[in-house]
């Protein structure tokens, strides 16, 4: 069975500009969370979505948003890109309801803020 | 803040000895508490975990002691091998309202095993 998959795995944007990030979980898996990594904040929950609806959210400010389709797909966008938006951004499905479980983790997408 | 703390930062050890990291928490809401192995250019993997009902759990060379009067848990590595070398991430979980749950992280921990 095919991991979590994130694309792209790198991007570089400019400040100011808007970015789309997108995580396909496992197959079967419903739930899917976006974490955050940095050097200086280590990793940080930004949102979960199970069965297209949001249930959770991190203290993250409103420009970054997600959804999630219905085929268990999902995005997050990052609007007006900031130099400190520069991280590892996350993706983990799990196949429970309750999300803590089995939480399995892609490889991350690397976006660089220039 | 920080909900679950990690220390060491960094940890070197000897090839067949024994690694140990530790984290403490504060929330006694927290039920769930694993331990993510992460390898660079690769997401964390989920190595071990436990509830809070049992003071320790044992899964091959990996071995976490839970101390829940003490609110703190470590994660001991037997027989560290040069392939153990990765940062570790201790969590913590609870239940929220909307029935879904979110992981806090410790800060992370780089083990090196010299051979």
């Amino acid at each position: 069975k095919a991991g979590v998959t994130q694309t792209p795995r790198y991007l570089i944007k400019t400040r100011g500009q808007q970015v789309t990030l997108s995580c396909s979980p496992i197959s079967g898996h419903r739930s899917v969370s976006w974490y955050q990594q940095t050097p200086g904040q280590g990793l940080q929950f930004l949102f979960e979505y199970f069965s297209e609806t949001q249930r959770n959210k991190g203290n993250f400010p409103g420009r970054f948003s997600g959804r999630q389709f219905s085929n268990s797909r999902s995005e997050m966008n990052v609007s007006t890109l900031e130099l400190g938006d520069s991280a590892l951004y996350l993706c983990a499905s799990s196949l429970e309801e309750r999300t803590t479980d089995t939480q399995y983790f892609g490889p991350g997408t690397r976006l660089t803020v220039l | 803040q920080q909900q679950v703390k990690q220390s060491p930062q960094s940890l070197i050890v000897q090839k067949g000895g024994i690694s140990i990291i530790n984290c403490a928490y504060e929330n006694t809401a927290f039920d769930y508490f694993p331990w993510y192995q992460q390898f660079p250019g690769k997401g964390p993997a989920l190595l071990i975990a436990i509830r809070p009902d049992v003071s320790e759990k044992k899964e091959g060379r990996f071995t976490i002691s839970f101390n829940k009067s003490a609110k703190q848990f470590s994660l001991h590595i037997m027989d560290s091998q040069p392939g153990d070398s990765a940062t570790y991430f201790c969590a913590a979980s609870r239940l929220n309202q909307t029935g879904a749950n979110n992981l806090f992280f410790g800060t992370g921990t780089r083990l090196t095993v010299i051979p």
